[in-house]
């Protein structure tokens, strides 16, 4: 079985500053990793993915995301916010070609 | 990648009627996936639809209540039967990629229900 947790259903950040939306999951194999957007009456575009290799993976808007194996971490980081970044995150695991969403996280942007 | 046509992109519909969601991809695909997103929810998984053989519902999802059909490898159906309040979601249909981007899951732009 596979699950994944976000912590925080909102995050709010001043336009410029540092995002940081966390995300844990379990897994009993090697998981492949992501983070989708959700803009407003949209539909979900992936922001960026993780499968083998660099643990490090940069997606597109200059967000990118690091693999912690020993945490069972996945978080995304962005080093300043811009007002189009305003959405909902979700992180999602596939462990069997299968995705389990997390909760999601509303990022709010404040000018 | 996968581009993915979902229609009617929104309805509001009556209590105790159904509505069906059609979801057209632009390349052939072994499976498709139906998830439903809840008012301020994550997405849940509700059944996966193989071409030419009945599809897997998952844990709380039934075939009466959430029928789908899947004609070929391009094209799937879901409907919403018998529709309660409680239904008002966004539905969505999502593919996994093939090929060289197999570790992707492509979506449509949902479509946003609303049960009055």
């Amino acid at each position: 079985a596979q699950s994944v947790t976000q912590l925080g259903s909102h995050v709010s950040v001043s336009e410029g500053a540092l995002v940081l939306l966390r995300c844990n999951y379990s897994s009993s194999v090697p998981p492949y990793l992501f983070w989708y957007v959700q803009y407003p009456n949209q539909g979900l575009q992936l922001l960026l993915k993780y499968t083998t290799g660099a643990t490090l993976v940069k997606g597109i808007n200059g967000f990118e995301a690091e693999f912690k194996k020993s945490e069972t971490s996945f978080h995304l980081t962005k080093p300043s916010a811009h007002m189009s970044d305003a959405a909902e995150y979700f992180c999602a695991v596939d462990a069997g070609n299968m995705l389990t969403f997390g909760g999601g996280t509303r990022l709010m942007v404040k000018p | 990648s996968a581009v993915i046509s979902q229609k009617p992109s929104r309805d509001i519909c009556q209590r105790g009627t159904s509505l069906t969601i059609q979801c057209q991809v632009d390349s052939q695909v072994t499976m498709m996936f139906w998830y439903r997103q809840q008012p301020g929810q994550s997405l849940t998984l509700i059944a996966t639809a193989n071409q030419g053989s009945e599809a897997t519902y998952e844990s709380g999802f039934v075939i009466d209540k959430f029928p789908i059909s899947r004609p070929n490898l391009t094209f799937s159906t879901l409907t919403v039967s018998n529709m309660s309040p409680e239904d008002s979601s966004i539905y969505l249909c999502s593919v996994n990629g093939q090929g060289a981007v197999n570790t992707e899951a492509f979506f449509g732009q949902g479509t946003r229900l609303t049960v009055v």
